[in-house]
């Protein structure tokens, strides 16, 4: 069975700072992985995905994540936090089946 | 850039209600899906949906809920009698196939409908 756990419901650092939002998946197979973001009273909107291919994956705004097989990983970082990322950040897990698994979702504060 | 759309963006219903939320997935896609997430919780899985039919439901998806695709376009989740408790964001998404089933596609979001129960 697949499931995800994002270790921190609330993260906050300071502008200009990095960022690490973390994840750990469970899957029976080669799972693909997501990071999704949700700004407020918005949708959801994907940041990158893992699918088998390179380990090292970048999204869009300078987010990137590393699928760790070894730790069952796929963390998100950000090198230098701006204050528009402040939002609710879901990992996502999916297997070969046509399930979504959402991690419960880790709110980012970026302090000024 | 091909999108889900959802309509509409905000429904406020009375308690006993029926409501019907819809959802237009991006044309070639297969697989639908609605989530619900209640203020400040996480995303639930209501449901899947392929080839005309449920293919997953989670338990929160009872005899309140069903899904329909009633002209191969639409894609919508009928409450039949709505509780306080279902008030939520309602997300629906689509997703294409992929080389090895769907397991590696993305899932593309709709905006959400925000359902208010009163």
């Amino acid at each position: 069975a697949q499931s995800v756990t994002q270790l921190d419901s609330h993260v906050s650092v300071s502008e200009g700072t990095p960022v690490l939002l973390r994840c750990n998946y469970s899957s029976s197979y080669s799972p693909s992985l997501f990071w999704y973001v949700q700004h407020p009273n918005k949708g959801l909107q994907l940041l990158l995905k893992y699918t088998s291919a390179a380990t090292l994956v970048k999204g869009i705004n300078g987010f990137e994540a590393e699928f760790k097989k070894s730790e069952t990983s796929f963390h998100l970082t950000k090198p230098s936090a701006h204050m528009s990322d402040a939002a609710e950040y879901f990992c996502v897990v999916s297997d070969l089946d046509d399930k979504i698994i959402f991690g419960k979702g880790t709110r980012l504060h970026i302090l000024p | 850039e091909p999108e889900v759309t959802q309509t509409p963006s905000h429904q406020v219903t009375q308690m006993g209600q029926e409501v019907i939320l819809r959802c237009v997935p991006i044309s070639n896609h297969l697989y639908f899906y609605w989530y619900r997430q209640i203020l400040g919780q996480k995303v639930e899985f209501l449901v899947s949906f392929y080839n005309n039919e449920i293919s997953e439901k989670s338990e929160i998806f009872d005899d309140q809920f069903s899904v329909e695709r009633p002209d191969g376009s639409n894609f919508t989740l009928k409450i039949r009698s709505t509780k306080l408790e279902d008030s939520a964001m309602y997300f629906c998404a689509s997703r294409p196939p992929g080389l090895q089933g769907v397991g590696n596609t993305e899932a593309f979001f709709g905006q959400g409908t925000r359902l208010t129960v009163v």
